[in-house]
């Protein structure tokens, strides 16, 4: 089945160490998008990648980063954790970013900062 | 400040209840996504609307968007303890890509 996957599905990580979450997906979807999700609230849009261009949106911290390699591949790069990074890290693909290209969204890893 | 209010935040029902979860914008929604996201785990989208007045429905869930396309509303029938999790409405303002999310309603179905 095409679907969207991330990897790990939970990590633990240490103030200041960096950290890199994976994704994947079979759905050939030319953008991809990474979320971020803190208790209890909404998701919030970090970034996202149509093809090989790369957004940011304007209040993502200097401390995420991201890399798409290739169509099937995305990665999150968190520089140096602070416990506020403590969160859940969505990942979504849609086939296009158009208002109706529905966005299909990986389980989640959550990530904890020591 | 939220720019897509959910109500209520939380929902407690007995199993083979019906119940209704809103999603309020203040601006105009180009396209309004509901999804459904279990504890710890990604959403899963259930259903899209676009265009005023429309209506669509899934099994036991109906949506509808009303003709303003500044409200929509999610309609569980006969509610079953599958239908426990929190469900999430997104909304495209027209710039494409970007969804905005509510906080979420917390649907707790007992048996």
């Amino acid at each position: 089945d095409a679907m969207v996957i991330q990897n790990p599905r939970y990590q633990v990580t240490q103030f200041g160490k960096p950290v890199t979450l994976s994704c994947s997906q079979t759905l050939n979807h030319n953008v991809m998008y990474w979320y971020q999700q803190k208790s209890s609230q909404a998701p919030k849009l970090l970034f996202h990648y149509y093809d090989k261009d790369f957004n940011n949106e304007a209040d993502t911290p200097d401390n995420f980063q991201s890399r798409r390699p290739n169509t099937s591949f995305c990665f999150l790069d968190i520089r140096s954790p602070g416990l506020g990074d403590a969160a859940m890290y969505l990942c979504a693909t849609s086939r296009d970013a158009q208002s109706t290209d529905t966005q299909y969204f990986g389980p989640g890893t959550r990530l904890t900062v020591l | 400040s939220q720019e897509l209010e959910q109500s209520p935040q939380s929902l407690i029902v007995q199993e083979g209840k019906n119940l209704t979860i809103n999603c309020t914008s203040s601006k105009t929604l180009y396209g309004l996504y509901w999804y459904k996201q279990k504890y710890g785990e990604g959403l899963i989208f259930l259903m899209m609307l676009q265009k005023g007045g429309e209506e669509k429905s899934h099994e036991k869930i109906t949506a509808k968007l009303d003709e303003k396309k500044q409200q929509s509303s999610l309609h569980i029938t006969a509610s079953q303890p599958s239908h426990a999790g929190i469900y999430l409405c997104g909304a495209d303002r027209g710039s494409n890509y970007k969804l905005t999310f509510g906080k979420g309603t917390l649907l707790t179905v007992n048996p």
